[in-house]
């Protein structure tokens, strides 16, 4: 399975842009880039997934590299309850997943 | 129908005991998938079902653990003769077609203690 890289902690003001970085470099064409995201005590959450172009939704923005070795989810205005771990992933086009999530980033927002 | 529905939420057990995790999907999901996760780490694959059939399960997943959908509805996890080790917050999650293309709703998940 192609891996993902992502800095283990990142901190933001409120109210301020947040741009979480993940690299991929081993990306295969059929993989698509997904980003969950787990909050206290809670199961994953979906928030946005692309494949090669920059996609936007009411929770985020997901930036892809041309090379697609990498991508960044853009929170527009971090809130008090963004605080928390974001998992980048890569799913491919095969019949069914075994998805895996690694260690994610953890972020934390400052009032 | 609010989405994945886990039971029990919490459950405190002593070792040697066999424990069960009920997780129901969101109605008309096909695919169905059990995670492990402990503290600090992201979820761990451990088996997948689409409708009554398994179709993958990890290595993680021991002789000790079994999975059954036998409908295709609702799914149970069982833990036989538990283990310090199994102590682990257990995610059901559902989706209705392929993930790549879409998403994969969790349940809030099951934690369990083995004392």
């Amino acid at each position: 399975d192609a891996k993902t890289t992502q800095p283990n902690s990142m901190e933001s003001n409120e109210e301020e842009p947040v741009h979480l970085p993940c690299n991929h470099s081993t990306i295969s064409g059929t993989d698509y880039i997904h980003w969950y995201r787990q909050l206290p005590s809670q199961g994953p959450e979906y928030v946005i997934h692309g494949l090669t172009s920059n996609v936007n939704n009411r929770m985020a923005s997901l930036a892809i590299a041309e090379d697609r070795k990498s991508s960044t989810l853009i929170l527009h205005r971090a809130t008090l309850r963004d605080a928390a771990v974001y998992y980048c992933i890569l799913l491919n086009s095969g019949g069914y997943q075994k998805v895996t999530f690694g260690t994610g980033t953890k972020l934390q927002v400052i009032p | 129908d609010t989405g994945v529905s886990q039971d029990p939420r919490h459950k405190i057990t002593k070792r040697g005991q066999n424990v069960t995790f009920r997780c129901d999907p969101i109605s008309e999901h096909n695919r169905l998938y059990w995670y492990r996760q402990t503290l600090g780490q992201g979820p761990e694959f451990l088996t997948y079902f689409q409708n009554e059939a398994q179709l993958e399960k990890s290595r993680l997943l021991s002789d000790r653990f079994s999975a059954e959908r036998p409908k295709g509805s609702f799914s149970t996890l069982e833990i036989q003769r538990t283990e310090q080790g199994d102590s682990a917050m257990y995610l059901c999650a559902s989706s209705p077609g392929q993930v790549n293309t879409g998403e994969l709703f969790f349940g809030e998940g099951s934690r369990l203690t083995v004392l």
